[in-house]
């Protein structure tokens, strides 16, 4: 019963590197979203996905590219990192339906030089 | 878009002291209400959501909140805190039928033993 798994744990990149950061549920949830949360910031959504195929932007987007091939995954991808998307990312799954709560990954923090 | 708003970032308390943490959110429509804790070092825990039915909801640790429809607050209680409650603390509202979560800018408490 796995969850919301995402990986790495950390991750240190210099400025200019890619990375994909990487989301897998095992639980059949439609919705599946990103998050970075920074000191005093909370958390903010950059991008959502409500199902395969289907992804749309959140409130921080620039710089960070998604695709949903399948449900179960949502890959975040970092073309070219830079020292302002150091930070915790979450990746959140839930149902589409009325009454519904999100389910977390354990994060990954992410470091850029 | 909704937004979430969360007064006193920072919170210190003596054990035993009680605690209550400010939520308001701006959203017309009906919507699901969340509370998230986050230990030192570790992801976000769910500590209680409301989804309907009794304003009062019961959570986790000992914690309550109650939601005031008439007030767009979701204010979080615990009665007599300890020093393991030392955390940072989220409201989340996600709109009915919505699924996208929005968080407060959260509530850093330390409790001093």
């Amino acid at each position: 019963n796995a969850g919301v798994t995402q990986t790495p744990k950390f991750q240190v990149l210099k400025t200019g590197q890619s990375m994909t950061l990487q989301c897998a549920q095992d639980m059949n949830h439609e919705y599946m979203s990103w998050y970075r949360q920074d000191p005093g910031m909370g958390l903010r959504l950059i991008h959502y996905s409500v199902g395969a195929g289907i992804t749309d932007q959140g409130e921080v987007p620039n710089g960070y590219n998604v695709s949903r091939s399948t449900t179960e995954d949502f890959p975040l991808r970092l073309l070219s990192a830079a020292p302002s998307q150091t930070s915790v990312y979450f990746c959140a799954s839930s149902p589409l339906s009325g009454n519904t709560e999100a389910f977390f990954g354990q994060g990954t923090r992410l470091t850029v030089v | 878009a909704q937004s979430v708003s969360q007064h006193n970032h920072h919170v210190i308390l003596s054990e035993a002291a009680s605690l209550e943490l400010g939520c308001n959110y701006s959203y017309g429509g009906t919507v699901n209400l969340f509370w998230y804790v986050q230990y030192p070092g570790q992801h976000l825990q769910l500590l209680l959501k409301y989804f309907s039915g009794d304003p009062l909801v019961k959570g986790i640790k000992g914690f309550e909140a109650e939601f005031i429809k008439s007030k767009f607050s979701f204010n979080l209680r615990k009665p007599s805190v300890q020093w393991s409650d030392t955390a940072e603390y989220f409201c989340a509202v996600m709109p009915y039928g919505n699924n996208r979560l929005a968080f407060g800018k959260g509530n850093q408490v330390v409790v001093i033993p």
